[in-house]
C-alpha cells in the first residue's frame, strides 16, 4: 500500500494563477483532511471531507475550495493564489470510525506563492 | 474553538528523559492525540490519551488529565533520531483535529 500520497510535491506560482493539488489513499479510508503547515503556527485544518461527494469548511477556509468525486482522491483548489498561501500543504486520512483513529499523513506540497 | 499550548522547544541530551508539556482549552474533547514530525516530513502518529492517566508505549509514553486540561509526552532514554518536532493535538466531536504548534526536540550527544 502507498498509504497517501500528494501530487505535486514542490510547485511555485505567481500571484493570481491557479492551481490543483491531488491526495489519493489506498486505504479505503472515509475521512479525508487538507492542513497546511506554517512556521510557528503548526497545522491548521482547511478543508474535510466525512465521505465521497461531501466536504466542509475548517479553520481556514477562505481562498481554497475542494472536490471529493471520488472515495480515494480529495483535490483542493486554490483560485487566485496569493503570497499569503505560501505554505506547506498536507493531506491526510481516517477510517472515521473511532474516536482514537489516527489521521495519516501524505508527504506534503511546498507551495511559493510569488 | 480551540486553544492549545505547548513549549517551543527542548533540548536535551542522548540518553536522558524529556518531558513535553501540552496545555488545552476546548470546546469538545474526544481525546489528545501526540504526533511526531521530523524535518521536512509528514507527522506520524505516536499516541492517544481519551481517558486520565498514564499510557505506556515503549519509550514513549503520554499522559492525561482532563479536568486539568493538560497533557504530557515523554521520551525516555533518548537517541538522536528523537531530534524532531511533536504535536499536541485534541480531537472535537466531529473527529477533527486542532494541533498545537509544535515542540521541537534537540537531542545532543
Amino acid at each position: 500500500n502507498a498509504g497517501v500520497t500528494q501530487t505535486p510535491k514542490f510547485r511555485v506560482l505567481k500571484t493570481g494563477q491557479s492551481m490543483t493539488l491531488l491526495c489519493a489513499q489506498d486505504m479505503n479510508h472515509e475521512y479525508m483532511y487538507w492542513y497546511r503547515q506554517d512556521p510557528g503556527m503548526g497545522l491548521r485544518l482547511i478543508h474535510y471531507s466525512v465521505g465521497e461527494g461531501t466536504t466542509a469548511k475548517g479553520e481556514v477556509p477562505d481562498g481554497y475550495n475542494v472536490s471529493r468525486l471520488k472515495k480515494q482522491n480529495f483535490l483542493l483548489g486554490l483560485e487566485s493564489a496569493a503570497p499569503s498561501q505560501t505554505s506547506v500543504y498536507f493531506c491526510a486520512s481516517s477510517t472515521g470510525l473511532a474516536d482514537s483513529d489516527e489521521q495519516f499523513f501524505g508527504p506534503g506540497t511546498r507551495l511559493t506563492v510569488l | 474553538g480551540q486553544n492549545i499550548d505547548q513549549p517551543t522547544e527542548m533540548t536535551a541530551t542522548e540518553g536522558a528523559i524529556v518531558q513535553i508539556n501540552c496545555t488545552y482549552q476546548t470546546s469538545g474533547f474526544n481525546g489528545l492525540f501526540w504526533y511526531q514530525q521530523h524535518a521536512g516530513e509528514a507527522p506520524t502518529f505516536l499516541s492517544y490519551n481519551v481517558l486520565d492517566g498514564l499510557e505506556e508505549k515503549g519509550r514513549f509514553s503520554s499522559f492525561l488529565s482532563r479536568s486539568k486540561g493538560y497533557s504530557y509526552l515523554l521520551l525516555k532514554e533518548l537517541q538522536m533520531k528523537d531530534s524532531a518536532s511533536y504535536l499536541c493535538a485534541v480531537s472535537d466531536r466531529d473527529y477533527k483535529l486542532s494541533f498545537g504548534a509544535g515542540t521541537t526536540v534537540t537531542v545532543r550527544a
